[in-house]
């Protein structure tokens, strides 16, 4: 089974600081996606972040960046200058392609920015 | 431009009743996924729907099916409903060529209580 695994329940952060989500997964394939979503408390789930597994370049979104590391099958997200508006439930989700083209999520992290 | 919206946002129902989740995708999408999303738990992929005709299934029953319509609209429809069905069905659209790896922009969910 393809796994997604987010190692970090519950994360805080303060206001202005720097945090950083961890996120390993498992596939034989060599072309895949990968994503960031956060779900907020009022529960609509929004991207945060995407990255092409051929591109070596990590991503970046504004405050949001990644840190893929293929050959370890680690995609980690680093937010600079958290915001409170940050707080909400983070999760990675690989898109492997084949038939089902489908993201495949991990348990998530809540991330809490206290002020 | 239209996000996606669901109807409705929440539901309460039987065990054994049948029950039907609308989606409306983003303006232009042809592609709608759905999701299962169990309390505390990240999103499971149910199936994927390309123009009109069903592209990938998770691992769900069949009495978990979908429609998807000429203007790309969408239905989950869930027979027999056990108690485990309760949760959250998040419904997510995108625009595809036929390949993986879009970007998938989710509506809000509805909530299904069955008791």
């Amino acid at each position: 089974a393809q796994t997604v695994t987010q190692s970090q329940p519950e994360m805080s952060v303060q206001e202005a600081e720097t945090v950083t989500l961890s996120c390993t997964y498992d596939t034989s394939e060599n072309n895949y996606y990968l994503f960031w979503y956060k779900q907020p408390p009022s529960r609509q789930m929004i991207l945060v972040i995407r990255q092409e597994a051929y591109k070596q370049q990590n991503a970046t979104e504004n405050r949001f960046s990644v840190n893929f590391q293929k050959a370890a099958k680690s995609f980690s997200l680093k937010i600079s200058d958290s915001q409170l508006g940050d707080t909400a439930m983070y999760f990675c989700a690989p898109n492997y392609g084949g038939s089902q083209g489908n993201l495949i999520f991990g348990k998530g992290t809540k991330l809490s920015v206290k002020p | 431009e239209t996000g996606v919206t669901q109807s409705p946002t929440h539901l309460i129902k039987t065990r054994g009743q049948q029950v039907t989740l609308r989606c409306s995708s983003q303006s232009g999408h042809n592609t709608v996924s759905w999701y299962q999303q169990a309390l505390g738990q990240g999103p499971q992929f149910i199936f994927q729907y390309y123009r009109e005709e069903e592209n990938g299934r998770g691992n769900f029953p069949p009495r978990f099916s979908g429609l998807q319509f000429p203007n790309y609209s969408s239905e989950l429809n869930v027979n027999a409903l056990e108690l485990d069905d309760s949760a959250l069905y998040l419904c997510a659209s995108s625009l595809s060529s036929g390949g993986f790896g879009e970007t998938q922009y989710f509506g809000p969910g509805t909530r299904l209580l069955v008791l």
